[in-house]
């Protein structure tokens, strides 16, 4: 069965510290993953998926497909950053991308 | 704005009763995609058309259906409400049929089953 497990709810860390936040799949073929980012009372947006290999705001994510692990990194985390973060896996010849239960990822002064 | 647009923003109904939630997606998309998020179970697939036709289908209960018009734009349908049915329901947009590019979603209709 196709799954995507975010193992942290919530995520505390201090300014300036690194942050990873986790992301696990289930799936046997070749998976297409993203990362979505939710700031208060903001919808929902793509903040990056694998395929393009990019790097957006200081986050990157690398696929692992040994762990099968998209973990999403960045080596200092800004207040800014504070927000919900969603993984998600899409598969097959449909849109249906299927979400983690997000971490809530919470950067202090 | 040519982002993802849903109406209502927030409805608030009885129990039995049915409602529908609109959605225009993004200029030049002819995907549309729904979400439920409710608390425990997370964001889950609905249903998927693209350019009008029924493209991929999640746990959608069969109280519930939805349709792309030809303008594009689609209609989430919920009858015989449920107190359970109370969620958070977002509508998605991309350009093609898959998830490659990523969606753009909109902000969300609040429903409210009391």
């Amino acid at each position: 069965a196709q799954r995507v497990t975010q193992p942290e709810k919530l995520l505390s860390v201090f300014k300036g510290a690194p942050v990873e936040l986790k992301c696990n799949y289930s799936y046997s073929g070749s998976p297409e993953l993203f990362w979505y980012v939710q700031y208060s009372r903001q919808r929902l947006q793509l903040l990056l998926r694998h395929i393009s290999r990019e790097s957006i705001k200081g986050f990157t994510a690398d696929l692992n497909k040994g762990e099968t692990s998209f973990h999403l990194k960045k080596p200092f985390a800004q207040e800014e950053d504070s927000a919900m973060y969603y993984c998600a896996l899409g598969s097959g010849n449909t849109g249906k991308l299927i979400f983690g239960q997000g971490t809530t990822l919470q950067v202090k002064p | 704005d040519s982002g993802v647009t849903q109406t209502p923003k927030h409805l608030i109904t009885a129990t039995g009763q049915r409602v529908t939630l609109r959605c225009s997606p993004r200029s030049g998309d002819l995907s549309v995609y729904w979400y439920q998020q409710s608390l425990d179970q997370g964001l889950q697939f609905l249903i998927q058309y693209y350019n009008g036709e029924e493209r991929a289908k999640g746990n959608i209960l069969e109280r519930f259906s939805a349709q792309q018009f030809p303008d594009l734009h689609s209609e989430l349908n919920l009858s015989s409400l449920e107190l359970g049915d109370s969620a958070l329901y977002f509508c998605a947009s991309s350009v093609v049929s898959k998830a490659y590019y990523g969606y753009t979603f909109g902000s969300g209709t609040r429903l409210t089953v009391v």
